[in-house]
C-alpha cells in the first residue's frame, strides 16, 4: 500500500494555540495534498504542495514537505472551534497517473 | 458551479437488494472518482474514470458496478451486497487524473442490512 502514515492520530488543544499534525508516506510523489473533513461529511481540499516546494502558506495554513525524508507537515496557526475535524494528506505516486492515496488522519479537536 | 453532488444521502437496502448511487458534477472535469471510508479510516480509492472510461479497478469486488454514462455523470451500482460493505461512498471529481485537486461530494451512507 502507498498508503501514508500521520501523526498524532488525534490531538485535542484550546482555541487560539496551533495544530502542527505530520504526514509520511512511502514512495516518490508529483505533489501532496492536505484535505479536511467534518464528521461524515465529504472532504475539503486544503493546500496542495508540488514535489518541487518546499513551504506553502494559505490563510492560517502552512505546509512543508520534505521530499528526502518523504514528510510533510500541516500547521494550523490561531486555531480555531470550527477547525475541529479529520485532516487528511493524499499524494499520487509519481508515474501511476490516477492513483490517489490518503493517510491515515488526524482527529483535530480545538477547545473554545 | 464548484460542486459535486450525491444521491441520495443515505440508503439501506438488504444483502439481494439492487441499488444505484448516484455522483453528478458540472466543472467541466474529465476525471471522477469512487472511494470507500468506513468510519475513522481514510477514504480508499474504488474506481477512477478518465474521459468516460474506467481506467483502474482496485479490486473491487464485482458486486460493484460502476458506470459513467456522460462526462458529467457517475453512477455506483450495487447488487447482492454484505454488511461489511456498509460505509460512507464519496465521489469526486477532478479536472484531469493524478495531480489535479480532486473535489469531493458529501457521500453516500450506505448501510447493509
Amino acid at each position: 500500500s502507498q498508503q501514508g502514515e500521520e501523526d498524532p492520530q488525534a490531538l485535542s488543544i484550546q482555541e487560539g494555540e496551533n495544530a502542527t499534525m505530520n504526514c509520511s508516506y512511502k514512495t516518490s510523489i508529483n505533489n501532496l495534498q492536505w484535505y479536511r473533513q467534518n464528521s461524515g461529511r465529504g472532504l475539503v481540499h486544503l493546500i496542495l504542495i508540488r514535489s518541487n516546494e518546499r513551504e506553502k502558506h494559505s490563510g492560517r495554513l502552512r505546509v512543508t514537505l520534505d521530499t528526502s525524508k518523504k514528510s510533510s507537515s500541516l500547521l494550523i496557526t490561531a486555531s480555531r472551534a470550527a477547525d475541529t475535524a479529520s485532516y487528511f494528506c493524499a499524494t499520487d505516486a509519481s508515474g501511476t497517473g490516477n492513483q490517489f492515496y490518503f493517510g491515515t488522519g488526524t482527529s483535530l479537536t480545538v477547545i473554545p | 458551479d464548484t460542486e459535486v453532488t450525491q444521491t441520495p444521502k443515505h440508503l439501506v437496502m438488504g444483502m439481494t437488494n439492487k441499488k444505484s448511487l448516484k455522483c453528478e458534477q458540472h466543472m467541466g472535469h474529465r476525471a471522477m472518482y469512487w472511494y470507500k471510508q468506513k468510519a475513522k479510516k481514510p477514504p480508499e480509492l474504488m474506481f477512477v474514470y478518465s474521459y468516460e472510461k474506467l481506467s483502474i479497478n482496485e479490486s473491487v469486488p464485482s458486486r460493484f458496478s460502476p458506470e459513467c454514462p456522460n462526462s458529467s455523470l457517475l453512477n455506483l451500482h450495487l447488487h447482492a451486497l454484505q454488511p461489511e460493505d456498509s460505509a460512507l461512498y464519496l465521489c469526486a471529481s477532478s479536472y484531469l487524473t493524478g495531480e489535479d485537486t480532486q473535489y469531493f461530494g458529501p457521500g453516500t451512507r450506505l448501510t447493509v442490512l
